[in-house]
């Protein structure tokens, strides 16, 4: 087993750039979490999908975020124009049900 | 406030023992978990409860419920170097429609073991 696979592990980027983050759950779970680590506010849930359609994402930030999921194996994160605020760690994590969240490794971002 | 609080930073020598605190709001929360996460890493589920137990053991590790005050803890018996990780503690909710399961996560409290 994989586990779950998140790229790019880390992304150096200027203002106003677009980012894409992408997420490969493992195989066989049906939900899917996007999370936002940053030193001042922690762990933060952004959006989360079951069965690739997204049911909540209040913790998006802003217009300027969005994610897809097409299907079940591969997710996306977008930023489109990126800010110096939203330099952070970005996690994905997958879950089959048995009360386990799997997490990837996670995408660090700079936006400079 | 936040749902689930923890302390930021816990400092012991090693070979202590360490015992991180928490506190949640839910009292319909159905399971308690501790997850570690290592530098540079995702976190990893460490161990977790049901909320009908007041206990759970699991070899240097213990974890105490008490629900009446909503406060859950993780003690680590003989700490090690290698221990030290940021520890979150996490509640969940069994939603009824549709059992979704949406985890919050409390800010994590960073254990450092120095010699």
């Amino acid at each position: 087993d994989a586990g779950v696979i998140q790229s790019p592990r880390h992304e150096v980027t200027e203002m106003g750039q677009e980012v894409t983050l992408r997420c490969k759950p493992i195989s066989g779970h049906n939900s899917l979490f996007w999370y936002r680590q940053t030193m001042m506010r922690g762990l933060e849930l952004l959006i989360y999908f079951n069965n690739n359609v997204p049911i909540d994402d209040s913790g998006m930030p802003e217009d300027r975020f969005s994610a897809k999921m097409p299907n079940a194996s591969f997710s996306t994160l977008k930023i489109q124009p990126s800010e110096p605020r939203d330099s952070a760690v970005y996690f994905c994590a997958s879950y089959r049900g048995t009360g386990e969240l799997f997490f990837g490794e996670g995408s660090r971002l700079t936006v400079l | 406030g936040e749902d689930v609080e923890q302390s930021l930073f816990l400092s012991v020598r090693e070979g202590d023992s360490s015992v991180i605190n928490c506190t949640y709001t839910d009292s319909s929360s159905t399971y308690l978990y501790w997850y570690k996460q290592e530098p540079g890493a995702g976190l990893q589920l460490l161990t977790y409860i049901f909320s009908n137990m007041d206990m759970k053991q699991d070899q240097r590790l213990t974890v105490l419920l008490n629900k009446k005050d909503k406060h859950l803890s993780l003690r680590i018996a003989d700490t090690q170097t290698g221990d030290s990780a940021i520890y979150f503690c996490a509640e969940s909710i069994i939603k009824a429609s549709g059992g979704s399961y949406i985890p919050t996560f409390g800010r994590g409290t960073s254990l450092i073991v120095h010699p």
